[in-house]
């Protein structure tokens, strides 16, 4: 079965740092991917990391540890509009995996002035 | 130039009605997929096709019934509307199946079933 587990919430201020993490549990594993999804909006692609090790991309940087099936999310020098939803979601490695992603319930972060 | 359009963005309908819901994407992707995201937010991949052939097909109900006429579209029909059916429905595309490839999510269709 597929289990991914992030915090439901988490508030941060305006230019400090969040780090969001992600515990997976899935048939496999094959690419775990962050997406932000602001209020009434699509989900837009953050990251992908399928190796251990960190993936840095501006101010957002995503970690992999596959041994512990664990990731992060960083967020660094927060701005009002990173104030969205952010989900985690792996790719099982199992036969007819084909693509499919498993998201989790997402991590609302709220950034106050 | 949109990359991932639905139509509608809001369908409100009564229970038993049959509506569908059209996806196009201008991307050349060759994967598309329909998701459900559900009043806690929770996103689940419905079904996915790769050049026309359907690949994924989860537990779904048999009311819904995918349709690919080309591999720029994929749309959704959906019979005998429940109010368990009342979520957001997103499509997606990415360039091929699997690895690093990121999917490309439409602007949701906020379906309402009363």
């Amino acid at each position: 079965g597929q289990n991914i587990d992030q915090p439901t919430e988490m508030t941060a201020t305006e230019g400090a740092i969040v780090q969001i993490n992600c515990t997976y549990q899935t048939s496999g594993f094959n690419g775990l991917f962050w997406y932000q999804q602001h209020a009434g909006e699509a989900p837009t692609f953050l990251s992908y990391n399928v190796l251990d090790g960190l993936e840095e991309k501006g101010r957002f940087s995503s970690f992999l540890s596959r041994s512990k099936g664990y990731s992060y999310l960083l967020l660094k020098e927060l701005q009002m509009k990173d104030s969205a939803s952010y989900l985690c979601a792996v790719r099982p490695m199992t036969t007819d995996s084909w693509g499919k992603l498993q998201f989790g319930a997402g991590t609302q972060v709220v950034v106050t002035p | 130039d949109t990359a991932v359009s639905q139509t509608p963005k809001y369908l409100v309908t009564q229970m038993g009605n049959d509506k569908s819901i059209k996806c196009e994407q201008n991307l050349g992707h060759d994967t598309m997929y329909w998701y459900k995201q559900d009043s806690k937010k929770f996103l689940k991949i419905m079904f996915s096709y790769n050049n026309k052939e359907l690949i994924i097909n989860e537990t779904v109900p048999n009311r819904f019934s995918p349709k690919s006429p080309d591999k720029a579209h994929l749309n959704l029909h959906i019979n005998s509307l429940e109010l368990g059916d009342s979520a957001v429905y997103f499509c997606a595309s990415s360039q091929e199946v699997g690895g690093g490839y990121e999917q490309y999510f439409g602007p949701g269709t906020r379906l309402t079933v009363t």
